[in-house]
């Protein structure tokens, strides 16, 4: 069954500690991937994506995310948080024709100033 | 603001109502899916279509479901029959998805929460 597995659902960090947060996808096939953030009060909106070539993509406001396909991979990094990244954070997995995505449970990320 | 539309923003229903939604995604986007939210989860995919064409819908999604997208633009989602496991957040997103290519991305809009009482 095509799934996505997101490992922590909630993380509280302090500004300026680095962020790591896990993907692991079930997908059969070639895959595209997506990382979006909800911040407090507003819509999903795109931080990232990864479609092919280099595995190690960059998005908006800092972040990053690297895919090993070998481990079915993509987390979410970002070197040093902001008290402006508390949001809650999906990772998402289509197919290589497109269509539906398929979403993880989301974590939550709170940043103490 | 040429993003993704939905309305209403809010609904609040009784069980047993019937309720529809509406859609406007981004001009010229090609493709439009629906998704459902409940708290606590991420988006839950429902259907989508490819212009008019409805191309997949979720198993999921029971016969009191139905969307539509007539003119290839606006999409309307209705729910028959409302009850109460139906509360939720109902997303919608457009793509631009270019013939022989697979890198279509999803925008979506803010949603429109429903409430059934």
């Amino acid at each position: 069954a095509q799934s996505v597995s997101q490992h922590n659902h909630h993380v509280i960090l302090s500004e300026a500690a680095s962020l790591e947060l896990g993907c692991n996808y079930s997908y059969g096939g070639t895959v595209n991937l997506f990382w979006y953030v909800q911040y407090p009060g507003q819509h999903l909106q795109l931080l990232l994506k990864y479609f092919s070539g280099d595995p190690l993509v960059k998005g908006i406001k800092g972040f990053e995310a690297e895919f090993i396909k070998s481990k079915f991979s993509f987390n979410l990094r970002k070197p040093s948080v902001q008290w402006s990244d508390t949001a809650e954070y999906f990772c998402a997995v289509n197919n290589n024709q497109g269509g539906k995505l398929i979403f993880g449970q989301g974590t939550e990320l709170s940043v103490k100033p | 603001d040429t993003g993704v539309s939905q309305d209403p923003r809010h609904k609040i229903t009784k069980r047993g109502q019937n309720v529809t939604f509406r859609c406007d995604p981004i001009s010229e986007h090609n493709r439009l899916y629906w998704y459902r939210q409940t708290l606590g989860q991420g988006p839950e995919f429902l259907t989508y279509f490819q212009n008019e064409a409805q191309l997949e819908k979720s198993r999921l999604l029971s016969d009191r479901f139905s969307a539509e997208r007539p003119k290839g633009s606006f999409s309307t989602l209705e729910i028959q029959r409302t009850e109460q496991g139906d509360s939720a957040m109902y997303l919608c997103a457009s793509s631009l998805s270019l013939a022989g290519a697979s890198t279509d991305t999803q925008y979506f809009g803010p949603g429109t929460r429903l409430t059934v009482l």
